[in-house]
């Protein structure tokens, strides 16, 4: 079983709302990544903290905001959102942010946008 | 640059057969290579990773793959399918020395494994 742990399961939002994606890790990793996941598709990177700093931005719109508060925990704020940003959002977590790590991830937030 | 191919969208076999799920890669430098499987709506769960040493690595649950450089290939394997084996394959690599604080993995396009009982 994961021991990334993923809040809410299922979100659905106007394209006016604000709302947030929670993350949560007691695996003592330094690493945390937001990924997006289309259906049937592979997931694509967003976003890599490590030691609480973001590192990688992969050119994501402003809509999507990310934020560390500790070692354990990883927020994704969502706001203006399009239709076609619905998808199964996955957070993730490594050791280090090294090749080579191990990630492990979520179960995923499922985001509808209408 | 570096990528990974999953030569087929969807694998079908018996259960009790044998099976096997393609993956070459293209990495500069020595690869990292690892397996995940993903379940109808679930995240991604953990297979296996080649990062150096035995060229056959064992994995969860009965899955195994082996690292051929000279085919730059990661072909996951399994003796004995099960119809619970199921779902969605994705290959994944990464290089050694890749970056600074990145861990940036590329997948495949991912495989479909289906199982009949």
């Amino acid at each position: 079983d994961t021991e990334v742990t993923q809040t809410p399961k299922h979100l659905v939002m106007g394209m006016t709302n604000k709302k947030s994606l929670k993350c949560e890790q007691h695996m003592g990793h330094r690493a945390m990544y937001w990924y997006k996941q289309k259906a049937k598709k592979p997931p694509e990177l967003m976003f890599v903290y490590s030691y609480e700093k973001l590192s990688i931005n992969e050119s994501v719109p402003s809509r999507f905001s990310p934020e560390c508060p500790n070692s354990s925990l990883l927020n994704l704020h969502l706001h203006a959102l399009q239709p076609e940003d619905s998808a199964l959002y996955l957070c993730a977590s490594s050791p280090l942010a090294v090749s080579g790590n191990t990630i492990y991830f979520g179960e995923g937030s499922w985001l509808t946008v209408v | 640059a570096q990528s990974v191919a999953q030569p087929e969208d969807q694998v079908n076999v018996a259960e009790g057969n044998p099976l096997t799920v393609k993956c070459t890669y293209s990495v500069s430098g020595n690869p990292y290579l690892f397996w995940y499987v993903q379940y109808p709506n679930r995240g991604l769960q953990f297979l296996l990773k080649y990062i150096t040493g035995d060229n056959l690595v064992k994995g969860s649950y009965g899955f195994e793959a082996e690292f051929n450089k000279s085919q730059t290939s990661f072909h996951l394997k399994k003796p004995s399918a099960l119809v619970s084996d199921s779902a969605l394959y994705f290959c994944a690599v990464n290089k050694e020395g890749y970056g600074g604080a990145t861990n940036k993995l590329i997948f495949g396009t991912g495989t479909l494994l289906a199982v009949q009982p």
